[in-house]
């Protein structure tokens, strides 16, 4: 199985900051990886696919990057809004574990 | 609009079953594949299970294979997760995704970028 290592787990950060949040695959997994939101009681939210695709709708603050096995999500100028907490996702053996990573968590300093 | 609506879930004992559903609308359901991601309290998300668009194709999360079961009712635009032999650490708000996908030089792409708004599953005696 492929195993997904998101660092930092907990990130405490200030309105206005540019956040960077990493996800390390144990195996390379080409461009398989997505990115989502999560907030309190709800669903997650996709924001990026395909490595470093914005869905459509979300801000263009978010972006993602990477390839193989180390990825990032990164958040330009964090807004209020986006205090949540954030997950990868490696889609790339059709699906034999679609897992998840362990989720980092963005806090208001 | 897409929209997914579970519903089945409460509280089981263990060792008992559950069927969770999974209605949708705004797509055509039976292009799609489909899968079901849960999370335990206070912890983080886990894929389970998914299913191709036709039903032909099944697959599971280690943890749940042989005791779960995905389906799909495609006349009935309905998801399904069939869960026997329940134990207390299958609690959990289990959501189900669908599963988009977009094809760049010929390579697949998947993502879930629509999902219900969850059902909690209580395993406890």
């Amino acid at each position: 199985d492929i195993q997904l290592t998101q660092s930092p787990s907990f990130l405490s950060a200030s309105v206005g900051d540019r956040v960077t949040i990493t996800c390390r695959a144990s195996q390379g997994i080409s461009s398989y990886l997505a990115w989502y939101q999560q907030k309190p009681g709800k669903a997650p939210k996709l924001l990026i696919y395909a490595a470093s695709t914005l869905q459509s709708g979300v801000p263009s603050r978010f972006s993602g990057s990477g390839s193989g096995t180390e990825f990032t999500l990164t958040i330009s100028s964090l807004q209020p809004e986006d205090f949540a907490t954030y997950y990868c996702q490696q889609l790339n053996s059709y699906p034999w574990g679609w897992t998840f990573g362990q989720g980092t968590k963005v806090e208001i300093k | 609009e897409v929209q997914l609506l579970e519903s089945g879930g409460g509280l089981v004992q263990p060792g008992g079953s559950l069927r969770l559903s999974c209605a949708a609308s705004g797509f055509t359901f039976s292009s799609y594949a489909m899968s079901w991601v849960r999370q335990a309290p206070g912890k983080g998300l886990e894929w389970v299970s998914a299913i191709s668009g036709s039903g032909g194709s099944t697959y599971y999360a280690d943890s749940v294979k042989g005791r779960f079961t995905i389906s799909r009712d495609n006349s009935k635009n309905t998801l399904y997760l069939q869960m026997n032999s329940l134990r207390a650490e299958d609690t959990a708000v289990y959501y189900c995704a669908k599963v988009g996908v977009v094809v760049v030089a010929a390579t697949h792409f998947n993502y879930f970028d629509y999902w219900g708004q969850g059902t909690l599953v209580t395993v406890s005696s």
